[in-house]
């Protein structure tokens, strides 16, 4: 079990560039989750993946923000003409589908954006 | 939407007990989740409670009152590596989807 990894843990850039992170979750794990984290907030919910489906997404979520997930494995999360108050740390988390009723989510260390 | 109330912060000594308390409400409830996050670090799962009651794993138990609209944590034998935030979250049902809400999380400091 290597865990939910993102890549970069961090990413600087100018205000109106576009980002991309990625998020490779636990190889057997079918939902995949994106939360964006503010310093002293919870997690905040972006977008929801079973397989290669995007069931869910955060009608807070900019038009500015996309996610994917071919082939239902690792996801990408893009963030178009970034503006300052995206500036967060971007969280990844999977979990198995079963109908068990432990939900517990696996996260990833995060993506750390700053936006000058 | 969905809604959390957890205290923002808790205070509280080595080997002592402290609870932390959420109150939630939110529609399409199906359970109750708890996470620890130390500074700079991922979120990790502590307990899950989908049926009112106490779930006890080591040092740390959680109850849910679902007619109360209401759980905590309870930690036990506090060690300084408690020294954490704690998010209570809500999981609930979104159409075809299932979700986690998160509350703005207790930091625990646990001092000597």
């Amino acid at each position: 079990d290597t865990g939910v990894s993102q890549d970069p843990r961090h990413k600087i850039t100018k205000r109106g560039q576009n980002v991309t992170f990625r998020c490779d979750p636990i190889s057997e794990h079918n939902r995949l989750y994106w939360y964006r984290q503010t310093l002293g907030q919870g997690p905040e919910f972006l977008t929801y993946f079973q397989n290669e489906a995007q069931l869910e997404k955060s009608r807070l979520l900019s038009d500015r923000f996309s996610a994917e997930r071919p082939k239902g494995s690792f996801s990408t999360l893009e963030i178009q003409r970034t503006e300052q108050g995206d500036s967060a740390m971007y969280l990844c988390a999977s979990s198995p589908y079963g109908g068990g009723s432990n939900e517990k989510l696996f996260f990833g260390s995060g993506t750390q954006l700053s936006v000058l | 939407g969905q809604s959390l109330e957890q205290p923002s912060e808790v205070t509280a000594v080595e080997g002592a007990i402290v609870q932390i308390n959420c109150t939630y409400q939110t529609s399409g409830f199906y359970g109750l989740s708890w996470y620890q996050q130390h500074d700079g670090g991922a979120p990790t799962f502590l307990s899950y409670n989908g049926l009112d009651g106490l779930e006890e794993t080591g040092r740390f138990s959680s109850f849910l009152s679902r007619s109360d609209s209401y759980g905590y944590l309870l930690l036990q034998e506090l060690q300084m590596k408690d020294s954490a935030s704690y998010f209570c979250a809500v999981a609930f049902s979104s159409g075809s989807a299932r979700q986690l809400t998160f509350g703005s999380g207790t930091q625990l400091t646990v001092l000597p």
